[in-house]
């Protein structure tokens, strides 16, 4: 069963538009959540994460993202675009599996920043 | 620190080869992993270890062995290379959680790897 899902596998904005990349989970119990930034030819890097607490979460570079139990979703956003923001993104979510606990990935969104 | 170290950057190998790609952590952390990464598909992982001399299969584990002698180094072993292992493999790393599995994960800079 798809745990997490990323709406859009390219997202196209100008430089200094906001930046909204989605990611919708299922989960049984209170997720952790993970976004990932991966520029190319890189590994991945940790951008913010949520695990308990405050709903809205800061991350490197400007990012944040917002925890939405309701809505199942763990959007991330930044007001103003960057050209150094143009990679790929990856959310992911912990869930229990097979006694332990894994990180189930999405299928990743590739931002584009127009000039 | 060093973080996630991966050995080779780049390979190519011919249908039926074997190799091994390497992995190694200077961070102690308990739980190690490798990934493939293919367009499209996001990360699948292969085979994860909780701690030394613990390893055991993920999502895509078949054509591929690892071990974990020690708490730095987790080698993926290709036995019998085929075309679909053309990929890019991540080894990543990350504490143990309270004892239950992952928590976020530090990433090596990957190995491109070509099967003909």
């Amino acid at each position: 069963a798809q745990s997490v899902t990323q709406l859009g596998s390219h997202v196209s904005v100008s430089e200094g538009a906001l930046v909204l990349l989605r990611c919708n989970y299922s989960s049984s119990v209170p997720p952790y959540l993970f976004w990932y930034v991966q520029y190319p030819n890189q590994g991945l890097q940790l951008l913010l994460k949520y695990t308990t607490g405050a709903t809205l979460v800061k991350g490197i570079n400007g990012f944040e993202a917002e925890f939405k139990k309701s809505e199942t979703s763990f959007h991330l956003t930044k007001p103003s675009a960057h050209m150094s923001d143009a990679a790929e993104y990856f959310c992911a979510v912990r869930k229990f599996m097979d006694s332990n606990y894994q990180l189930i990935w999405g299928a990743g969104t590739k931002l584009i920043i127009k000039p | 620190n060093a973080g996630v170290t991966q050995t080779p950057k780049f390979q190519v190998l011919k249908t039926g080869q074997s190799m091994t790609l390497q992995c190694a952590q200077d961070m102690n952390h308990e739980y190690m992993s490798w990934y493939r990464q293919d367009p499209g598909m996001g990360l699948r992982l292969i085979h994860y270890s909780v701690g030394a001399g613990i390893t055991d299969q993920g999502e895509v584990p078949n054509g591929y062995n690892v071990s974990r002698s020690t708490t730095e180094d987790f080698p993926l072993r290709l036995l019998s290379a085929a075309p679909s292992q053309t990929s890019v493999y991540f080894c990543a790393s990350s504490f143990r959680d309270r004892g239950q599995g992952v928590y976020e994960q530090y990433f090596g800079p990957g190995t491109r790897l070509t099967v003909t």
